[in-house]
């Protein structure tokens, strides 16, 4: 069965503070994604990767930086967490190209700064 | 810039009633559609996904429909049961390269009453 596993269901941190969220697939899949989702304004794409150590900004990439070292691992950091990050953070995986290219989420990381 | 417009928001039905849910964008050139299921506070489970070339697919009571030169797609939910309550996606992706990314429509939440 396919699974996208992220590290932390809920984390609460202080402003300033640096917060990594980790997404792990075990699914060989060479594009990743991380969203952030928040009430009226639907999922947004933060950051996506088609390939180890390739990264490509989203449409919010702002505050955000990511690292994809191997295949199966993608992090999304947060170099200072601000309240306004305060968000839900989903991981998605998606295998390449022109094959079916069925979109997998994690379980999401409930993201509170205080 | 593709829209994806979910309608209604909010649906609540008694249980066994056949239901559809609507899902319209703007820009009919898209290489997939893929409806997604959320329960609350967590990530997104994929239902089904619709290839631009296919009119329909189907997964026991539910059957997800493309019209793209209109740009709409349903999903219906037959026998609706109270086990069926969430929040309901759908995503359209613009082409099969790996950098192509989903605009996603704000979900219709779904209520069956028992």
């Amino acid at each position: 069965d396919v699974k996208v596993t992220q590290s932390s269901r809920y984390l609460v941190k202080r402003t300033g503070e640096k917060v990594f969220l980790e997404c792990v697939q075990d699914m060989d899949h060479e594009n990743m994604f991380w969203y952030r989702q928040d009430p009226g304004l639907g999922l947004r794409l933060i950051y996506f990767s088609y390939d180890v150590k390739m990264k490509e900004k989203g449409d919010i990439p702002e505050g955000y930086s990511v690292s994809r070292e191997k295949k199966e691992r993608f992090s999304l950091i947060l170099e200072s967490a601000s309240t306004n990050q305060t968000s839900m953070y989903l991981c998605a995986s998606r295998p390449p190209g022109p094959i079916v290219g069925e979109l997998f989420f994690g379980e999401g990381s409930r993201l509170t700064v205080l | 810039k593709q829209e994806v417009t979910q309608i209604p928001a909010a649906l609540s039905v008694p249980e066994g009633e056949n239901l559809v849910l609507n899902c319209s964008f703007t820009d009919s050139a898209i290489y997939n559609l893929q409806w997604f299921r959320q329960d609350p506070g967590k990530g997104l489970t994929s239902l089904l996904l619709i290839q631009s070339s296919q009119r329909e697919q189907t997964s026991g009571r539910l059957n997800a429909s493309l019209d793209k030169s209109s740009g709409r797609s349903t999903l219906y939910i037959a026998a609706s049961q109270p086990g069926d309550s969430a929040t309901y996606l759908c995503a359209v992706r613009p082409g099969e390269t790996s950098g192509s990314r989903l605009t996603f429509g704000e979900g219709t939440q779904l209520t069956v009453n028992p």
